[in-house]
């Protein structure tokens, strides 16, 4: 199997915490892709980042890949109660089809 | 700009009855894919599409699953007997086009629940 794994597989943090994601994956990759899903819904699209980078930022999101040990961690700052849900990373390989891991739950208490 | 379309948001049905997912995605996107995900796991690829042809459909278990997109814009996914391991929720996605950047938009889901 293709499929990326997420850890830790929960995550229970107070608000203004970060919350660190990490994936790992098995073969080459074009690129990796961060998901969220709120219970009940469909995933968002978070946050992409190639191959060929090593680190990308998009409001309080921050990711980094390291392609020679296969991983990539998400880091949440200044958490909140609404960042709770699951996230998901997804691994791009020559076929674009992303394909995804088990994702991690994250609760974000109050 | 409207998103994925999906429905029925929820169905339930008793197994070896027969059951129908459609999808609608965004407009002008290309690519379109059926993901499986159960309860507690990641999405699972079913079968992509681009335009009205099929480009992967490896993990659609055949003898009971199957999947159209006529006229490469809707789409539907019918299970036909529906087993009770086939309870999940079935996500629609749509993509520009494939190799663009593989990110997917995802539709709202339909939960199927098998009794």
């Amino acid at each position: 199997s293709q499929q990326g794994e997420e850890d830790p597989q929960a995550l229970s943090i107070q608000e203004g915490e970060n919350a660190t994601m990490n994936c790992s994956y098995k073969t080459s990759i074009n690129n990796l892709q961060w998901y969220r899903q709120n219970s009940g819904r469909g995933l968002v699209h978070l946050i992409l980042i190639r191959s060929n980078e090593r680190e990308k930022h998009s409001g309080r999101l921050r990711v980094t890949l390291d392609t020679s040990k296969k991983s990539s961690s998400l880091l949440i700052t200044a958490s909140r109660a609404a960042d709770t849900a699951s996230y998901f990373c997804a691994n791009v390989r020559g076929s674009y089809i992303p394909t995804f891991g088990r994702g991690t739950s994250l609760i974000v208490h109050p | 700009e409207a998103g994925v379309a999906q429905s029925p948001r929820y169905k339930i049905i008793e197994k070896r009855q027969s059951v129908a997912f459609w999808c609608n995605p965004i407009s002008g996107h290309a690519t379109l894919y059926w993901y499986q995900q159960i309860l507690g796991q990641g999405p699972k690829l079913l079968i992509q599409f681009q335009n009205n042809g099929v480009v992967d459909d490896s993990q659609l278990p055949k003898d009971r699953f199957s999947a159209e997109r006529l006229k490469g814009v809707d789409s539907t996914l019918k299970i036909q007997p529906a087993k009770l391991e086939d309870s999940a929720v079935y996500l629609c996605a749509s993509s520009f086009k494939t190799g663009f950047t593989g990110e997917l938009f995802f539709g709202e889901g339909s939960r199927l629940t098998v009794l």
